[in-house]
């Protein structure tokens, strides 16, 4: 089977820097997703890693090591709004449906 | 602004009854999934299709089916609800053929709860 490994919860501060990782064991890698999701509503993007490095979008940015099966979301200067859970996604081979981690529910605190 | 639209947020239904969750893309997109999402499992595949008429078991299909007779609408039935089926369900959509990053859009979800 597919394994997709997220932390379950995190917690941050405010105007922080907040990583969120996730590690991958799978049959096959055409590519990583970051979604982000706000409590009752649907996934929206956040970013695509393909190649290893870094990914920046503003605030956000991504990281891959397809040698490592890792990749983390880097979140800088956490606004409240921020709070939501943060899902990681692969894509096995060409036009496969992605393979969902069980996502990480983030909390920002004052 | 394109869209994922499901028919119906809340859906209350009785054990045994057939349900039908529908969703509608206007992206033009060959490609539309159903999902399920439960507290601590994340998101589940339950079908999808590259094409009209045309279907794939993801990980989850039993209990279910789906119906694809036009590009734009995917509609994912429950033959006969069960309890075990109350869950979030998420449609989504993609295409091939606008470049590499193509990830999906989601609809907004169909909270459905069978008592």
């Amino acid at each position: 089977g597919q394994n997709i490994d997220q932390p379950t919860e995190m917690t941050a501060t405010e105007g922080a820097i907040v990583q969120i990782n996730c590690t991958y064991q799978t049959s096959g890698f055409n590519g990583l997703f970051w979604y982000q999701q706000h409590a009752g509503e649907a996934p929206t993007f956040l970013s695509y890693n393909v190649l290893d490095g870094l990914e920046e979008k503003g605030r956000f940015s991504s990281f891959l090591s397809r040698s490592k099966g890792y990749s983390y979301l880097l979140l800088k200067e956490l606004q409240m709004k921020d709070s939501a859970s943060y899902l990681c996604a692969v894509r096995l081979s060409g036009n496969t449906p992605l393979v969902f981690g069980k996502g990480t529910r983030l909390s920002v605190i004052a | 602004d394109v869209k994922v639209t499901q028919s119906s947020r809340y859906l209350v239904k009785r054990t045994g009854e057939k349900v039908f969750l529908e969703c509608v893309q206007d992206m033009d997109h060959e490609n539309m999934f159903w999902y399920r999402q439960d507290p601590g499992l994340g998101l589940r595949l339950i079908y999808f299709s590259y094409d009209v008429k045309m279907k794939e078991k993801g990980d989850i299909p039993e209990g279910y089916s789906v119906s694809r007779e036009k590009k734009e609408r995917f509609s994912l039935i429950l033959e006969s609800a069960s309890t075990n089926q109350t869950s979030m369900y998420l449609c989504a959509s993609s295409s091939p053929n606008r470049g590499r990053n193509y990830g999906y859009t989601f609809g907004s979800g169909t909270r459905l709860t069978v008592v």
